[in-house]
């Protein structure tokens, strides 16, 4: 069982949006704004698409955006793109013990 | 480009020490950042094992216990993942990654993993 949940499939038609949440408690996601979202296409390593929050790195597309609230993180995809389909995973720093760094289970995102 | 590269054993005997080898060009470890190992199972995702910075500071995951050692060679630009007493359990896909980190009131905040492996898959079996 993973330290963040996230749920384990969304699915959408091409040029919609789609939202996948990724909750933890104030320990981590909810304490600090160090929440970071990465994509895995099958066979690949993930890829950073979000860090601290929002940010988006050089090269992502700004069609991924990211935001919190609370304990929730949030990673938005609007206009979806065949290429989108893939596994998304969130992470957050934690304070919980030594770990450091708790990840979400997963996501699968599947464009319709 | 920073390119991270993982490489090692692909299979390893139970009881024995997995010992993997990541190398790094594209950018000096001894010039910063967070280095880091995780792995990847298909029943529990994406597991944070530990890392270290150039200095030789470490984190662990506490899961593992006193299994799991990380090091940094500067003048080969490398780290190493050394577990030991391994079990199936421990069948992944190895990665490396380069940790984005902030350094504060004595603590790393490890932020984000932006440059990763490729991925090494060991096999534990007899």
């Amino acid at each position: 069982q993973s330290a963040l949940t996230q749920p384990a499939s969304v699915s959408g038609s091409p040029g919609q949006s789609i939202t996948i949440s990724c909750t933890g408690t104030s320990s981590d996601v909810g304490g600090y704004n160090y929440v970071s979202w990465y994509q895995q296409h099958p066979g690949k390593a993930p890829k950073l698409m979000i860090y601290d929050v929002s940010n988006r790195p050089s090269g992502v597309s700004n069609r991924f955006s990211g935001s919190k609230s609370g304990n929730t993180a949030s990673l938005t995809i609007s206009g979806l793109q065949a290429e989108d389909e893939a596994d998304y995973y969130c992470s957050s720093y934690t304070s919980s013990s030594t770990l450091h760094v708790v990840f979400g289970g997963g996501t699968k995102l599947t464009v319709l | 480009q920073v390119q991270l590269q993982e490489s090692g054993p692909g299979l390893v005997k139970p009881s024995e020490t997995l010992s993997l080898t990541c190398a790094v060009s594209g950018y000096s470890i001894s010039s910063g950042y967070y280095w880091g190992w995780i792995r990847q199972t298909p029943g529990k995702g994406l597991e944070w094992l530990g890392g270290i910075y150039h200095s030789g500071s470490t984190y662990y995951n506490p899961s593992l216990k006193s299994r799991v050692a990380i090091s940094v060679d500067t003048s080969k630009n490398q780290l190493t993942l050394k577990l030991s007493s391994v079990t199936a359990a421990d069948t992944a896909v190895y990665y490396c990654a380069r940790v984005g980190s902030y350094y504060g009131s004595g603590t790393y905040y490890l932020r984000y993993f932006d440059y990763w492996g490729q991925g090494t898959l060991v096999t534990v079996s007899s």
